[in-house]
Parts: structure tokens; sequence; C-alpha cells
């Protein structure tokens, strides 16, 4: 499983862009880069996932270079509600179509107002 | 989205007592279940992966017998935790993935349960 680092903490004012970024330099061939957003006292949720180049949802962008070394998480005009823990994972599907998530520490983002 | 639902979201019991945590896959069946416990400002360590129909398994360090997993069927994972002790006070979260979609990592994650042993 790929290790991942990502910085501990975070500060943004309401309303700026946010960009997390995620070293992963042993990613494997066939992992995948998922990042997942955690509030404090419930479980992770799910943001965006992506293999390569550029994945845009309705809540984020991932920008992933060519070397799928690193990755960048982007909160578009963040607000207060987004201050959270969010973690980047690597991971990949094994021949027997089970598969473990290896959290990291996370970063803290908090939104100051 | 799939839903993982986990119950209770809190639970206090005595020291020596055991307590049973289950996890549900609502709207999608998952032959794999994991189970994870998070100490406060700390991230999320996976205890055990919880399989459908066979034996559990432990990350190292993990004492099956006092943290029981049982996967009976393709929609309920449970996690009993025996004899439980002050220093088992923790954030116990379980995350399913919809087989149907084997080509991505995407787990789902239930709301946690908050346990206090007294």
């Amino acid at each position: 499983l790929a290790k991942t680092t990502q910085p501990i903490s975070m500060d943004s004012y309401e309303g700026q862009e946010v960009n997390i970024t995620c070293s992963h330099n042993n990613i494997a061939t066939n992992d995948y880069i998922t990042w997942y957003q955690q509030f404090p006292s419930q479980g992770p949720r799910f943001i965006i996932q992506g293999y390569k180049t550029k994945v845009t949802n309705e809540v984020a962008s991932l920008f992933i270079p060519a070397d799928r070394k690193s990755s960048t998480l982007s909160l578009p005009r963040v607000s207060l509600s987004d201050t959270a823990v969010y973690y980047c994972l690597v991971g990949a599907v094994s021949g027997a179509g089970s598969y473990q998530l290896t959290f990291g520490k996370g970063t803290k983002l908090s939104v100051i107002p | 989205g799939a839903v993982v639902s986990q119950h209770p979201s809190r639970v206090i019991c005595k020291s020596g007592t055991s307590v049973k945590i289950e996890c549900r896959s609502l709207d999608f069946q998952a032959t794999t279940m994991f189970w994870y416990r998070q100490f406060p400002k700390q991230s999320l360590m996976l205890m055990a992966t919880s399989n459908e129909g066979s034996k559990a398994t432990y990350e190292q360090g993990v004492e099956k017998d006092k943290f029981l997993i049982n996967h009976a069927s393709l929609t309920l994972s449970t996690l009993t935790v025996t004899s439980a002790h002050p220093e088992d006070s923790s954030f116990y979260i379980c995350s399913a993935r919809d087989i149907l979609s084997p080509r991505s990592t995407e787990a789902f994650f239930g709301q946690g349960t908050r346990l206090t042993v007294v």
C-alpha cells in the first residue's frame, strides 16, 4: 500500500480556494487516489477519486500530474463548514476483489471567518 | 450514494461487559467490510477485515478474542468488544465497498460509534 504524506494543518479564510497537496511517491500502476473528509465524531465522507489528469465534481477538483506521484485536492470558495480533516488515500483492487484503505494523518483544514 | 448505517452511535458500558456494534450496508451488498478505531486527534487505524461467510482478518496487535467480528450476510457485519476496559474507549467506524464497483476504491463509511467504558 502506497504511503501518503500531507501537511498536518492548513488555515484559510472564507471564500478562498484551498489546495491540499498529497505526496505518494510509490504509487502503483493500478492504484486510484481518493480523498475523504471527516468531521469530528463522524465517519469519513468520500469527496473525490481519480486515476490521472483532472477530475471535477460538484464539491472539489482533483489534479494528478502525469507521474502520479502527487495529487492536489482543490476546494473552491471554502466556507466555515469545510473545516474538517482531509485524508488522501491510494489503493487498488486486489485480485480477490477486496482492498484495504490505509489512512495517513490527514490535513486539518481550519476555515477562518 | 451508497449508505452504510452503524448502530449504536454512542454507548456507555461498565468495565467487564461486552458491547456489540452493528454495521449495515443499506442499499448495496458488501462481501467485505472493514472495522477501524480512532482515538482522539488521531487518524483511523484499521483493526480488521470482515469477510462474509468466513473468518475475519485481524491487523497485527489486534486481539481477535477481544474484538469478535461476525459477517453473517452480505449486508451486516458486527463487532463485539468483549470484556471491555476503559482503554477500549474509542471511536469505532466501519466501512464497506459496493461490490458492483470493482474498479473503484470508493468506500462508504458508517457514522461511527463512540464507546465509553466506565
